[in-house]
């Protein structure tokens, strides 16, 4: 069975400095999918950031990219230069023949 | 761009009621996810649907039934609502199941059972 594990329940951060979120996951398929969703406040759920397993390279979007470690199943995503409306709740996530969700990091960005 | 409406953002019921929870894309998206979100727990799959009038059960579907009669609305149904439904529900579809597609969510209903 798959599973998503998020150990950083809060994290904060100043504006302007990076911060990295941690994911492990566990799954026994070889092609997987691996995502970064944030949930702002009162607001709507979005896509940050994807990868394919089996793209070596790490996935980049503006800000946000992803420490993608296939053997060790680590997903990390590092926000640099944190802004404001950075501050929201962030889900891990992966998909072999569903979409499982880790447990969220409520990131806290500091003026 | 794609959005996914859902009919309310607060919702106060009490127990033993009949909930509906209705929930509308606009981009003619296959498939229609039911979620339920809570601390500590992260989202978790209630019911999904591929099609018109189909429906598969996710991980916790025990107190729940859907209904999807028309592809854009995909409804989620407590039959006899309990405290322990009191809960944020979210919405969700996507062109493709699975794979590298996003889904889109909608605003959520957050549900309260006295």
């Amino acid at each position: 069975a798959q599973t998503v594990t998020q150990s950083q329940p809060e994290m904060s951060v100043q504006e302007a400095e990076t911060v990295t979120l941690s994911c492990t996951y566990d799954t026994s398929e070889n092609n997987y999918y691996l995502f970064w969703y944030k949930q702002p406040p009162s607001r709507q759920m979005i896509l940050v950031i994807r990868q394919e397993a089996y793209k070596q390279q790490n996935a980049t979007e503006n800000r946000f990219s992803v420490n993608f470690q296939k053997a060790a199943k680590s997903f990390s995503l590092k926000i640099s230069d944190s802004q404001l409306g950075d501050t929201a709740m962030y889900f891990c996530a992966s998909d072999t023949d569903k979409l499982i969700f880790g447990t969220g990091t409520r990131l806290q960005v500091f003026p | 761009d794609v959005k996914v409406t859902q009919s309310s953002r607060y919702l106060v019921k009490r127990t033993g009621e009949k909930v509906f929870l209705e929930c509308v894309q606009d981009m003619d998206h296959e498939n229609m996810f039911w979620y339920r979100q809570d601390p500590g727990l992260g989202l978790r799959l209630i019911y999904f649907s591929y099609d018109v009038k189909m429906k598969e059960k996710g991980d916790i579907p025990e107190g729940y039934s859907v209904s999807r009669e028309k592809k854009e609305r995909f409804s989620l149904i407590l039959e006899s609502a309990s405290t322990n439904q009191t809960s944020m529900y979210l919405c969700a579809s996507t062109e493709l199941a699975g794979g590298y597609n996003e889904q889109f969510f909608g605003p959520g209903t957050r549900l309260t059972v006295l």
